[in-house]
């Protein structure tokens, strides 16, 4: 079955304390991306990547990072997170400019 | 920068009413539009795109949208809503930028239907 997988679903931790939310699809799309979903403010894209060690920021990058050593594979790493990285996160692949197909989610929050 | 604009933020209708939801796009080259939508407590999902071609374009659940190139939008049309259509719709645009494609996303509406 083709999908885009996300671990951990659900994610509480504190202030500073560097976290990696895993994100894998297995339709060997060349794009993907991390969305952060925030009432209000919709989808914003914090990087995308365009294949294999090749990433670029998106609109919300400030203290984010991401690295695609694999094509399948696309984590978001927070170094220190704040409580203002609370949110919705969405990882999506896609090929080109076609359909994005999107992970169901990770709610973080950070106290 | 691209921008993606949902005129509506939050609709609220009885069933079996008729639906438009609003998407209008800044960017002046070639384009290729979606309509996603995400049901309470699940991920995006596409619910159609126009790439080329007719631009009356359908999609499931009986929506469909029409392209309006002189006007940039891609405005989202149902002729009659059921309650489990209540969802959170977003338009999208993708262009090319740079060697690479750039998805923009409008901020959502909030559709909700009363029984």
């Amino acid at each position: 079955e083709a999908q885009v997988t996300q671990n951990p679903r659900y994610l509480i931790t504190v202030t500073g304390k560097k976290l990696t939310v895993t994100c894998s699809q297995n339709m060997n799309h060349e794009y993907m991306s991390w969305y952060r979903q925030d009432p209000g403010l919709g989808l914003r894209q914090i990087y995308y990547s365009m294949n294999v060690e090749v990433t670029d920021k998106g609109d919300v990058p400030e203290g984010y990072k991401v690295s695609r050593k694999e094509k399948r594979n696309f984590p978001l790493i927070l170094e220190s997170p704040s409580p203002n990285q609370t949110s919705l996160y969405f990882c999506a692949s896609r090929t080109g400019a076609d359909t994005q197909y999107f992970g169901p989610g990770t709610r973080l929050t950070v106290l | 920068a691209q921008s993606v604009s949902q005129h509506n933020h939050h609709v609220i209708l009885s069933e079996a009413a008729s639906l438009e939801l609003g998407c209008n796009y800044s960017y002046g080259g070639t384009v290729n539009l979606f309509w996603y939508v995400q049901y309470p407590g699940q991920h995006l999902q596409l619910l159609l795109k126009y790439f080329s071609g007719d631009p009356l374009v359908k999609g499931i659940k009986g929506f469909e949208a029409e392209f309006i190139k002189s006007k940039f939008s891609f405005n989202l049309r149902k002729p009659s809503v059921q309650w489990s259509d209540t969802a959170e719709y977003f338009c999208a645009v993708t262009h090319a930028s740079g060697g690479s494609y750039i998805p923009t996303f409008g901020r959502g509406t909030s559709l909700i239907v009363h029984p």
